[in-house]
């Protein structure tokens, strides 16, 4: 599976839009780009997942360049229930382990 | 619907005994797999179970073993513990048999502490 790289961390100020970007340059074409964010302490938590296609779903937009090298996880009005470790993850189809880096730990600022 | 269970929540041992940690899946998922994170560091993969069997293995000692059973659930099993070994250890479930892109979920933990 390809490694990815992320800011370590990051800030936003709540009620605007938090951009995650990554990068996973070696990125294969049966490769999947999942999201996971952890709050302190818990279980991971599934964001969001796509293969080449811009994602969206009920908790954020997944925004995929055209090469697949890059990607930037949007979540559009950022709480503060949303300060967490957020993991970009390049995993290969199904079934397959996760490799977790050390991730962004994004700091949403009242 | 239960998501994915752990037991127990916080454990405490000595240096050199074994440990048993338990996972019920998400109902409806096959699969089971074991990370350990320690403070600090995102989760590592420890192995993982379907159909009974492990199907994969990260880079960790034959002190750590698993078990899956008939009815999904498993079990990690941690032999003569060492310090290092305290971390928040982790299941996640998912279902391998329908063949498409599988979203693994997670459980709490068990949080692991060797004196």
């Amino acid at each position: 599976d390809a490694k990815t790289t992320q800011p370590p961390s990051m800030d936003c100020a709540e009620g605007r839009a938090a951009n995650l970007p990554c990068n996973h340059s070696t990125i294969s074409g049966n490769e999947y780009v999942y999201w996971y964010r952890q709050i302190h302490s818990q279980g991971p938590q599934y964001i969001i997942h796509g293969l080449k296609n811009n994602e969206t779903n009920e908790m954020a937009s997944l925004i995929i360049t055209e090469d697949r090298k890059s990607s930037t996880l949007i979540l559009p009005h950022a709480t503060l229930r949303d300060t967490a470790v957020y993991y970009c993850i390049v995993r290969f189809y199904t079934g397959n382990q996760f490799y977790f880096g050390t991730g962004t730990s994004l700091t949403v600022i009242p | 619907d239960a998501g994915v269970t752990q037991s127990p929540t916080h454990l405490i041992k000595t240096r050199g005994q074994q440990v048993t940690l338990r996972c019920s899946p998400k109902s409806g998922h096959d699969t089971v797999s074991w990370y350990q994170q320690a403070l600090g560091q995102g989760p590592q993969f420890i192995f993982q179970y379907y159909e009974e069997e492990e199907r994969q293995r990260g880079n960790f000692p034959d002190r750590f073993s698993g078990h899956q059973f008939p009815n999904y659930s498993s079990e990690l099993n941690v032999n003569a513990l060492l310090l290092g070994d305290s971390a928040l250890y982790l299941c996640a479930s998912s279902f391998l048999s329908g063949g498409a892109p599988d979203e693994q979920y997670f459980g709490p933990g068990t949080r692991l502490t060797v004196t």
